[in-house]
């Protein structure tokens, strides 16, 4: 069983238009997290949820709405989509939010264009 | 804020030689931990090796350790005997004892290895 999976893997899309991106843990874990890896392979937290609880917020544009309805999924809801949203998208989920490390799914590519 | 820093793009080794892969972090706090990923071609990311701050010894992972110097607040990565296995992209990343952050990355170091 994959621990931390996300779907889909691959996601193309025009310009303007809403899209999801699911995360499923069966680790039993606490945290969730959402990172972005851009065109550089830079990757950066967007946001980490504790117990379905907001926790970590960066800054980020409010097009991207994150939504956990139990503590075994982390969803990643984008409006209006822009061609610089276009990276790989990684879900996580760790024990607990301090001194663990991270489980990652195997990431979601998204290309708008 | 920590920031996280590999100093090389890229890095070549030979097959079965030995090779080191440098991080630096710049950070004010006493309580965090350290950690080596590797991302293959396929995406997937992967943890190497973990490295508690308060821990003085060096951790080891088979053929991976690591030369933790807090001093100088750097943590670097030696691959022994690589194999044509180990090309990937490898970051290094921070993580405060409180964990309230989530993980800091470098910008990653791509390690490719000759046969």
């Amino acid at each position: 069983d994959t621990a931390v999976s996300q779907t889909p893997k691959y996601l193309v899309t025009q310009m303007g238009n809403d899209k999801s991106i699911k995360c499923e843990q069966n680790l039993g874990h606490d945290t969730m997290y959402w990172y972005k890896q851009d065109s550089k392979k830079f990757l950066k937290i967007m946001f980490s949820y504790n117990n379905k609880e907001l926790i970590i917020n960066e800054t980020v544009p409010n097009r991207f709405s994150p939504k956990s309805p139990d503590k075994a999924h982390l969803n990643l809801h984008i409006n209006s989509l822009e061609l610089g949203d276009s990276a790989v998208y990684f879900c996580a989920s760790s024990r607990s939010r301090v001194n663990t490390e991270a489980f990652f799914g195997q990431g979601t590519r998204l290309t708008v264009v | 804020a920590q920031t996280v820093t590999q100093s090389q793009p890229e890095m070549s080794v030979q097959e079965a030689e030995t090779v080191t892969l440098s991080c630096t972090y710049d950070t004010s706090e006493s309580d965090y931990y350290l950690f080596w990923y590797k991302q293959p071609p396929s995406r997937q990311m992967i943890l190497v090796i973990r490295q508690e701050a308060y821990k003085q010894q060096n951790a080891t992972e088979n053929r991976f350790s690591v030369n933790f110097q807090k001093a100088a607040k750097s943590f670097s990565l030696k691959i022994s005997d690589s194999q044509l296995g180990d090309a990937a992209m490898y970051f290094c990343a921070y993580r405060s004892g409180g964990g309230a952050d989530g993980l800091t990355f470098g910008k990653g170091t791509h390690l490719i290895i000759q046969p």
